[in-house]
């Protein structure tokens, strides 16, 4: 099993809809989870960051964290064009000689 | 802004040669990272450093080695390339300790081995 798994995809999705995007991890002890956006061609960029359960939200992104369920999930509300890229889930652990693992994507594609 | 630099956008070598990839930052960042990039597995760490002249294996070490003589540099050595080794590379660096808050990744160097 990976330490943290993401649905390849592609994951297509109309404009101006809500994209979905998902990761699991194995390591229970994980502490803060991170989403990357990366462009085709491009090195990844931080978008979100949560440490806690619940939801964050920042502009039209919103990050899921459910710590019992081992889940952590982005949403993109009012998708665009523009957010269509690669979706990298990454994941620190401090029982994994703290280290962050990254999960291996998602690409989303968003349809006009 | 914030900025990591790599010496080589593309590079290609041959089975056996030694070869640099090079990193700075200018951030005055603690943390730097090495990884590679391959379709289907994601980044994976090769090795990272906490401080100059730290090193801490990374998951997939074998064939390579750093070196961080100054803060802002941090180098990759392949001692003896191999096609295997035919990759992405993309160097980060952070604030926090093992990356506890945003990395920075480089534009990366697309390595051929032939």
């Amino acid at each position: 099993q990976k330490e943290v798994e993401q649905n390849s995809g592609p994951l297509s999705v109309p404009e101006g809809a809500i994209a979905s995007l998902n990761c699991t991890y194995s390591d229970r002890g994980s502490q803060s989870f991170f989403w990357y956006r990366q462009y085709s061609g491009k090195s990844p960029e931080l978008i979100m960051f949560i440490y806690s359960n619940g939801d964050k939200e920042d502009g039209r992104f919103t990050a899921q964290l459910n710590k019992a369920s081992q889940y952590v999930s982005l949403l993109i509300r009012d998708s665009q064009p523009s957010d269509s890229a690669t979706y990298l889930c990454a994941v620190l652990s401090y029982s994994s000689a703290s280290k962050i693992i990254f999960g291996s994507g998602t690409r989303l594609s968003i349809r006009p | 802004d914030v900025k990591v630099t790599q010496s080589s956008r593309y590079l290609v070598k041959r089975t056996g040669e030694k070869v640099f990839l090079e990193c700075v930052q200018d951030m005055d960042h603690e943390n730097m990272f090495w990884y590679r990039q391959d379709p289907g597995l994601g980044l994976r760490l090769i090795y990272f450093s906490y401080d100059v002249k730290m090193k801490e294996k990374g998951d997939i070490p074998e064939g390579y080695s750093v070196s961080r003589e100054k803060k802002e540099r941090f180098s990759l050595i392949l001692e003896s390339a191999s096609t295997n080794q035919t990759s992405m590379y993309l160097c980060a660096s952070s604030k926090d300790v093992a990356g506890a808050d945003t990395q920075y990744f480089g534009p990366g160097t697309r390595l051929t081995v032939l």
